[in-house]
């Protein structure tokens, strides 16, 4: 099993690009989640499907939009991206709410 | 606004020393997470911690969660070098029963 897969791995954006990040997970999980890590801020929550067909807001979801596609996959888009959103981020899963959640590699995105 | 804080931030022991790392969090939860990353790399989940009063060990460390003080600990027992990463805690926000609010993290250093 892979777990939770990633991509890009890597990107950088000029202001006001737009982009679409990939997460797809084999597990069989029902949850899915976003987050992005900037130093010293420990993990953010942006935006969390608790199962297929549904999506939440988290912490902080402004300038940032969800797809839960199927059960395996949920992309994170930014619409136009802004040097405030350079971060990386990692997609995570869990089989439900109180189950521990599994990280992806992460994708360190950089806007200039 | 759920706060989880983290104390300390910085730890850097010798090796063979025990030391304690605390996660307080400031509204009511029955749920802690603990989650260890090396640097440059993904979240690992390590304990996950649901009723007041648990204990979990796992090699050197050990977690416990006193949900009526709302502390978590997280216990080194003397310490090797390959335990060097950070450790977040992470409380589950609200009543999603899905979003988490993580600490900023510990990091730790582990030297001979």
């Amino acid at each position: 099993n892979a777990g939770v897969t990633q991509t890009p791995k890597f990107q950088v954006l000029k202001t006001g690009q737009s982009m679409t990040l990939q997460c797809a997970q084999d597990m069989n999980h029902n949850s899915m989640y976003w987050y992005r890590q900037d130093p010293g801020m420990g993990l953010r929550l942006i935006y969390y499907s608790a199962s297929e067909g549904t999506t939440d807001k988290g912490e902080v979801p402004n300038g940032y939009n969800v797809s839960r596609l199927n059960k395996r996959e949920f992309s994170l888009r930014l619409e136009s991206a802004a040097p405030s959103q350079t971060s990386v981020y990692f997609c995570a899963s869990s089989l439900d709410a109180i189950y521990e959640q599994y990280f992806g590699p992460g994708t360190r995105l950089t806007v200039t | 606004e759920l706060k989880v804080e983290q104390n300390p931030l910085f730890l850097s022991m010798q090796e063979g020393k025990n030391y304690t790392i605390y996660c307080n969090y400031s509204t009511t939860s029955d749920r802690l997470y603990w989650y260890r990353q090396d640097p440059g790399k993904s979240l690992e989940s390590l304990f996950v911690l649901l009723s007041n009063g648990a204990v979990k060990q796992e090699g050197r460390l050990m977690a416990s969660l006193d949900t009526k003080a709302r502390l978590s600990t997280l216990h080194i027992t003397a310490a090797v070098h390959d335990l060097s990463a950070t450790y977040f805690c992470a409380v589950e926000v609200g009543n999603s029963g899905y979003a988490l609010n993580f600490g900023k993290g510990t990091s730790l250093l582990v030297t001979p």
